[in-house]
């Protein structure tokens, strides 16, 4: 079966300082990985997504991750926060190889960012 | 990148009643769809599977003759929300699958009175 963990539930910064989102997985075969951000009664907007090619993923409005098989992990950084990228964002698995296209959730990350 | 309209984006009814919920992909077609449901601060959780042309799969513990799912054309599924009870209430949000992902749409709030 496949998961993932959000080691933090909530993470606060200050405007201009770098962001990290932790995120871990499991799976029993090679995983595609995305994270979505969601903003406040807002769907979801998909920032990047690992599907076995670079392991650096650049996404979306600065941000990438980082596919450590080693450490099962696909983190979210970006160099400097926004005050726009105040949001919340989940790690997600896609269950690709099930064919069933089915996604994952974490329990999500609530990103602060301070003035 | 693709677009997913979910429509209404927020709607309020009694107690008892039916809701429907459309989601639609606009520029490209969608065999697979999933709805999915969000409780507040919380993550999201899947409720069905939508199958052009086939029953929904639902997840275990979704009731599916409480949530209606139809998925009649390839770029159109609905999910009904029949006899809503307040704790039917919720953050309901649909996805479509295209070739190169999932897209969402921008999610339905409905509160049941």
């Amino acid at each position: 079966a496949q998961s993932v963990t959000q080691l933090d539930s909530h993470v606060s910064v200050s405007e201009g300082t770098p962001v990290l989102l932790r995120c871990n997985y499991s799976s029993s075969y090679s995983p595609s990985l995305f994270w979505y951000v969601q903003h406040p009664n807002k769907g979801l907007q998909l920032l990047l997504k690992y599907t076995s090619a670079a392991t650096l993923v650049k996404g979306i409005n600065g941000f990438e991750a980082e596919f450590k098989k080693s450490e099962t992990s696909f983190h979210l950084t970006k160099p400097s926060a926004h005050m726009s990228d105040a949001a919340e964002y989940f790690c997600v698995v896609s269950d690709l190889a099930g064919n069933t296209g089915k996604l994952i959730f974490g329990q999500g990350t609530t990103l602060q960012v301070k003035p | 990148g693709a677009v997913v309209s979910q429509h209404p984006s927020w709607v309020i009814c009694k107690s008892g009643t039916s809701v429907k919920i459309e989601c639609r992909s606009l520029d490209f077609q969608a065999t697979t769809m999933f709805w999915y449901r969000q409780f507040p601060k919380q993550s999201l959780m899947l409720m069905a599977t939508s199958n052009e042309g086939s029953k929904a799969t639902y997840e275990q513990g979704v009731e599916k003759d409480k949530f209606l799912i139809n998925h009649a054309s390839l770029t159109l599924s609905t999910l009904t929300v029949t006899s809503a009870h307040p704790e039917d209430s919720s953050f309901y949000i649909c996805s479509a699958r295209a070739s190169v992902g999932a897209f969402f749409g921008q999610g339905t709030r409905l509160t049941v009175v």
